[in-house]
């Protein structure tokens, strides 16, 4: 059974697209993220729901655009995509947010959903 | 800003060799530290995590990791490596309850 299941794992599209990647986990957590990895393979903090409340919203473009329907879902869409959205975004979940709930801390990722824009 | 700063990009190492990666965080508070690995074609996993305690922490496949706070550093070691152990290597830190910050991985190659 997959833990954190992304969908497509690989995306090929236009600029001026819009397109959406989707994040189920079945561990019961609270916490869900989006991460983007770049070409230099940062990982970077984009976004974080917990309990489908944003709690992190980095300095991302508007044109990306979280919607968690429920706990075990955080969707990310994204509008009128550029070239430099070109990354791979990672889907992660944890127990809860932050060490003073309890949580470990630990993340589990999903595989990762590779965006190429041309 | 906070930041981790992982020093090598790509290592090549034989079979029975000894690993150190090295990680080193800014930040000026409490952190939780954490050794993350990927191997090829699979998801981002846990190797082990440093939250207090004892500064050498023991992770799975005989990784270990020792937190030195006086140099903000949090290296990972392994005595021998082992092909299998080939996968790309992340650190990352968590303070002030923000999500994990991550560093840029290191790629371990290990050739048999």
């Amino acid at each position: 059974d997959t833990a954190v299941s992304q969908t497509p794992k690989y995306l090929v599209t236009q600029m001026g697209n819009d397109k959406s990647i989707k994040c189920e986990q079945n561990l019961g957590h609270d916490t869900m993220y989006w991460y983007k990895q770049d070409s230099k393979k940062f990982l970077k903090i984009m976004f974080s729901y917990n309990n489908k409340e944003l709690i992190i919203n980095e300095t991302v473009p508007n044109r990306f655009s979280p919607k968690s329907p429920d706990k075990a879902h955080l969707n990310l869409h994204i509008n009128s995509l550029e070239l430099g959205d070109s990354a791979v975004y990672f889907c992660a979940s944890s127990q809860e947010f932050g060490l003073a709930g309890g949580n470990t801390g630990e993340l589990f990722f999903g595989e990762g959903s590779r965006l190429t824009v041309l | 800003a906070q930041s981790v700063s992982q020093h090598n990009h790509h290592v090549i190492l034989s079979e029975a060799a000894s690993l150190e990666l090295g990680c080193n965080y800014s930040y000026g508070g409490t952190v939780n530290l954490f050794w993350y690995v990927q191997y090829p074609g699979q998801h981002l996993q846990l190797l082990l995590k440093y939250f207090s305690g004892d500064p050498l922490v023991k992770g799975i496949k005989g990784f270990e990791a020792e937190f030195i706070k006086s140099k903000f550093s949090f290296n990972l070691r392994k005595p021998s490596v082992q092909w299998s152990d080939t996968a790309e290597y992340f650190c990352a830190f968590e303070a002030g309850r923000r999500a994990l910050t991550f560093g840029s991985g290191t790629r371990l190659q290990v050739q048999p």
